[in-house]
């Protein structure tokens, strides 16, 4: 079955540069969600969209924006890059936000690391 | 604002049973849920409970979940090497549909 696909896997960047990470949801899931998992710690949710909309904002950063395109995939950019951004961010995927259940699949993850 | 808190570190011998316990605060959450996380992968549902209900099995795993304490738990029965890993409760609630995690549980089991 297709999972959530995340690229790049690795990602590698100096402080100050930009990165951008991409996500594509499994087909028909219309709604994204991105989280960001530090070293040692739990996922804290970023943000989500649904319908190419945001529908749910958490604790992104200002220099960081997202998007939903037209075919669902989304992209998380993330600019003027600190060390504190060396993080495994999560993508993932569902179909009836609020309906039941509502699982969330979720992608391999990019780690991204900010030398 | 919701906060999800678990024991770090549990091991146990292989055969036995694992109980994983997991606090939260937010007396309005929906659905509770149960993620497994293996090194350099991403993160697995393994189970979920509605907040309705007070217990759950799914093969080797048994949900407990007391609303008025807050308290999940996860029972693995006849933990195997393969579970070690790490687990993840979290939380849903009404304000939103993200996830709010726990710190996580590193399971470790000893052949």
């Amino acid at each position: 079955a297709a999972g959530v696909i995340q690229s790049p896997r690795h990602l590698i960047k100096e402080k100050r540069e930009t990165a951008t990470l991409k996500c594509y949801p499994i087909p028909r899931h219309d709604t994204v969600y991105w989280y960001q998992q530090g070293p040692g710690q739990d996922p804290q949710f970023l943000i989500s969209f649904y319908e190419k909309m945001q529908s749910d904002k958490g604790s992104i950063p200002d220099r960081f924006s997202a998007q939903q395109f037209s075919d669902y995939h989304s992209e998380l950019n993330m600019s003027s890059l600190e060390l504190g951004d060396s993080a495994l961010y999560f993508c993932a995927s569902s179909a009836e936000p609020g309906q039941g259940i509502d699982e969330q699949f979720f992608g391999p993850g990019t780690r991204l690391t900010v030398l | 604002g919701e906060d999800v808190e678990q024991s770090l570190f549990l091991s146990v011998r292989e055969g036995d049973s694992s109980v994983i316990n997991c606090t939260y605060t937010d007396s309005s959450s929906t659905y509770l849920y149960w993620y497994k996380q293996e090194p350099g992968a991403g993160l697995q549902l393994l189970t979920y409970i509605f907040s309705n209900m007070d217990m759950k099995q799914d093969q080797r795993l048994t949900v407990l979940l007391n609303k008025k304490d807050k308290h999940l738990s996860l029972r693995i029965a006849d933990t195997q090497t393969g579970d070690s890993a790490i687990y993840f409760c979290a939380e849903k609630n009404n304000a939103g549909n993200m996830l709010t995690f726990g710190g996580g549980t590193r399971l470790m089991v000893k052949p």
